[in-house]
C-alpha cells in the first residue's frame, strides 16, 4: 500500500511565523504536489516537482515555497504566515508512470492566527 | 468560470436509490478524465477513471461526452458508506497536473 505522511494533522500558528509543513512518500514516486483546500474552492495546486530538487509553481504559489531535496520528502514552506492562509493542506505522489492516480496523505489543517 | 464546474449538492438519496450527478470542464483539450471520492475529513482517493466509451465498476457508472464536455457518475442500489464528496477531476494536457472540481456531496439516508 502506498503510503503518503505528514508531519502533523493540526497545527496554529501565529502571523508572521515561518511554517514548514513536511510530506513523506514511501513508493518511490517522482511526482509530488501540494495542494490547499478550501470549502467551496475545492482542491487548488500550490506547487508540485516531478523530481529531486525540480519545482513548478502551481496555480496558487503567492506566498509559499516548497524544498524537495530527497526523492521521498516534499516540504511546503509558508515564509511568513498570514491569516488567509487557514487552509487544510494536502500532501500527494504520483509515479510518472500512472500519473492520473495521487496519493494524498491525511491533510494538516493550518489555523493561523 | 472555473475550469471544472460542479454542484456541490447536498443529493440526499433514500437507501438503494440510483443518483446522478455531472461536471463539466471548460477546456476542449482536457484529455483524462476521473472521479475521485473524499470522505468527511478524509484524503481525496481515486474512485474510477472515465473513458470515452463509458464505464461500469460495480454500482458506478461513469460517462464521458466530449462534445457537451461534462462527464457524469451514476450510483445504482445506493449504501450508506456511497456517503462521501465526489470530486471530478480532469488532466488538461499529458502531463502530471490535475484540476479538481469543488466535488458534490452525496448523502445516502437510511
Amino acid at each position: 500500500d502506498v503510503k503518503v505522511t505528514q508531519s502533523s494533522r493540526y497545527l496554529v500558528k501565529r502571523t508572521g511565523e515561518k511554517v514548514f509543513l513536511e510530506c513523506v512518500q514511501d513508493m518511490d514516486h517522482e511526482n509530488m504536489f501540494w495542494y490547499r483546500q478550501d470549502p467551496g474552492l475545492g482542491l487548488r495546486l500550490i506547487y508540485f516537482s516531478y523530481d529531486v530538487k525540480m519545482k513548478e509553481k502551481g496555480d496558487i504559489p503567492e506566498g509559499y515555497s516548497v524544498s524537495r531535496e530527497k526523492k521521498e520528502r516534499f516540504s511546503l514552506i509558508l515564509e511568513s504566515a498570514s491569516t488567509n492562509q487557514t487552509s487544510m493542506y494536502l500532501c500527494a505522489s504520483s509515479s510518472s508512470g500512472r500519473s492520473e492516480t495521487q496519493y494524498f496523505g491525511p491533510g494538516t489543517r493550518l489555523l493561523v492566527l | 468560470r472555473k475550469e471544472v464546474e460542479q454542484d456541490p449538492g447536498p443529493f440526499n438519496v433514500p437507501e438503494g436509490a440510483t443518483v446522478a450527478f455531472n461536471c463539466t470542464y471548460s477546456n476542449s483539450a482536457s484529455q483524462s478524465f476521473f472521479w475521485y471520492r473524499q470522505d468527511c475529513r478524509k484524503e481525496p482517493k481515486l474512485l474510477m477513471s472515465v473513458y470515452s466509451s463509458g464505464n461500469e465498476d460495480g454500482r458506478f457508472t461513469a460517462q464521458l461526452n466530449r462534445a457537451s464536455q461534462y462527464i457524469s457518475l451514476l450510483i445504482r442500489d445506493s449504501k450508506l458508506s456511497d456517503s462521501a464528496t465526489y470530486l471530478c477531476v480532469v488532466n488538461k494536457a499529458a502531463g502530471n497536473k490535475l484540476t479538481f472540481g469543488g466535488g458534490t456531496r452525496v448523502l445516502v439516508k437510511p
